[in-house]
């Protein structure tokens, strides 16, 4: 079955930066969009950014621009997330999920567990 | 950017209503968009894609559709297991937006 299995949980101090990974299996990397999505304690889903494994080249949230960095491994099936200049606002779970990369536009099947980054001194 | 809006931001039901939740875009992004479920302390599901298809594994209870700027996720008979929030997101274009959500809850 697909599974995406994210890393565990981080305690970083502000102005730090935290790296979350994702591990695919059951699915087929090369053929998948991976999306990073995160959500502040008790608020919504925000996106963050998107990579195409085969491309690597990713796309951005405007807002986490020049903060993160969205990466993937074929070799392991396994997407990455860093975000640097950590704050108290950066406390939330980090989702990583998946789509086909099936024509123009990606729509999600899977995701990861979540990984809880908690930003304090 | 697109913005997503969904309406009602929470409701309450009883078990064996049926449920009708409403998604806004801001511009027309055909049928790209789904729909997620989020139980309490758990991540989110994937139930709906390209606005009115179901993913795999979800009940048959679960309907969707809708095009253009405006979206309907209806659950048929609600079931105590569907107690969750719902959120909309549409992929037409970068940046992926969400809508803020809507928070079911069983009297």
């Amino acid at each position: 079955q697909v599974q995406l299995v994210q890393s565990g949980a981080e305690v970083k101090k502000p102005g730090s930066s935290v790296k979350v990974s994702c591990k695919a299996s059951g699915v087929t990397f090369s053929s998948s969009v991976i999306n990073w999505v995160r959500q502040a304690p008790g608020q919504g889903l925000e996106w963050m950014g998107t990579i195409i494994p085969t491309f690597g080249t990713a796309n951005y949230a405007q807002k986490f621009e020049g903060r993160v960095t969205i990466t993937a491994d074929e070799s392991t099936s396994t997407a990455y997330m860093e975000l640097s200049g950590l704050t108290s606002a950066d406390t939330a779970i980090y989702y990583c999920s998946r789509a086909p990369n099936s024509g123009y536009a990606h729509a999600v099947d899977y995701w990861g567990q979540g990984t809880l980054v908690t930003v304090s001194s | 950017d697109i913005q997503m809006t969904q309406s009602p931001s929470s409701l309450s039901a009883s078990i064996g209503d049926r449920v009708t939740i409403t998604c806004r875009a801001s511009q027309g992004i055909s049928t790209y968009l789904a729909w997620f479920q989020q139980k309490p302390g758990k991540a989110p599901k994937s139930l709906i894609f390209a606005a009115s298809n179901l993913q795999t594994g979800v009940p048959s209870r679960f309907s969707a559709s809708g095009s253009g700027t405006d979206f309907t996720l209806t659950i048929d008979s609600l079931q105590p297991e569907d107690l969750a929030t719902y959120y909309c997101q549409q992929y037409n274009s970068y940046p992926l937006t969400f809508g803020g959500g809507t928070k079911v809850e069983i009297k």
